[in-house]
């Protein structure tokens, strides 16, 4: 089955630019998706279609994907952008069709 | 607004059943497909299954094959999972999410927990 491998955490200075990574095999062939979630809440989309952007997220959200890794950037982190991030997949191979997460980033802001 | 709204979460014990509902409002409900997602208290997120617009594609997690079902009834936009078998580790919080696109899920419902405990 396909596996998408996330760094369990990420620290940042307020200001600074987070990378955030999700590598998988040739990710780059797949529409990656990305996820914010804030303690107790719901998931919320940040990323769609590996560098689109739903209406209402900053324009700080970016992603890019490309070989065996897919990145969301975020610039400029504030402290509200604290909070765990998991990237998600369609897996549509001979064997199985799954939609698939990594296992999540959490997002320190120092 | 569009809004996705879970109930039926609870206590059951081992080998025990529950159907969880997720009720849709501010959208053509009929028009999307729809999914369940789990995760376990302080784990990631988990998927669940997948079920197309007319009910015509259903996929599932191999972790629940054969002991869960989803279902929707476009006329009453709701969404549905029925849990059999349940065990220990299914316990989590449920949610139900619309899917916008190619497997890109928004809005999520606010989540209904299950646990599963004797």
């Amino acid at each position: 089955s396909y596996v998408l491998t996330q760094p369990p955490s990420v620290s940042v200075a307020p200001g600074k630019t987070a990378r955030i990574t999700c590598g998988g095999n040739n990710i780059g062939s797949k529409s990656v998706h990305w996820y914010q979630q804030k303690p107790g809440q719901a998931p919320v989309l940040v990323i769609y279609y590996d560098s689109d952007r739903p209406s209402g997220i900053p324009e700080r959200f970016s992603g890019s994907n490309s070989g065996n890794t897919a990145t969301l950037t975020i610039s400029r982190v504030e402290a509200g952008d604290e909070a765990d991030y998991y990237c998600q997949v369609w897996d549509s191979s001979s064997d199985s069709q799954h939609v698939v997460f990594g296992g999540g980033t959490k997002l320190t802001v120092l | 607004e569009v809004q996705l709204v879970e109930s039926g979460g609870g206590l059951v014990k081992p080998g025990g059943s529950l159907r969880l509902s997720c009720a849709a409002s501010g959208f053509t409900f009929s028009s999307y497909s729809m999914n369940w997602v789990r995760q376990a208290p302080g784990k990631g997120l988990e998927w669940v299954s997948s079920i197309s617009s007319s009910s015509s594609y259903i996929y599932y997690a191999d972790s629940v094959k054969g002991r869960f079902t989803i279902s929707r009834d476009n006329a009453k936009n709701s969404l549905y999972l029925q849990m059999n078998s349940l065990r220990a580790e299914d316990t989590a919080v449920y949610y139900c999410a619309r899917d916008v696109g190619y497997y890109d899920f928004f809005p999520w419902g606010q989540g209904t927990l299950v646990t599963v405990s004797s």
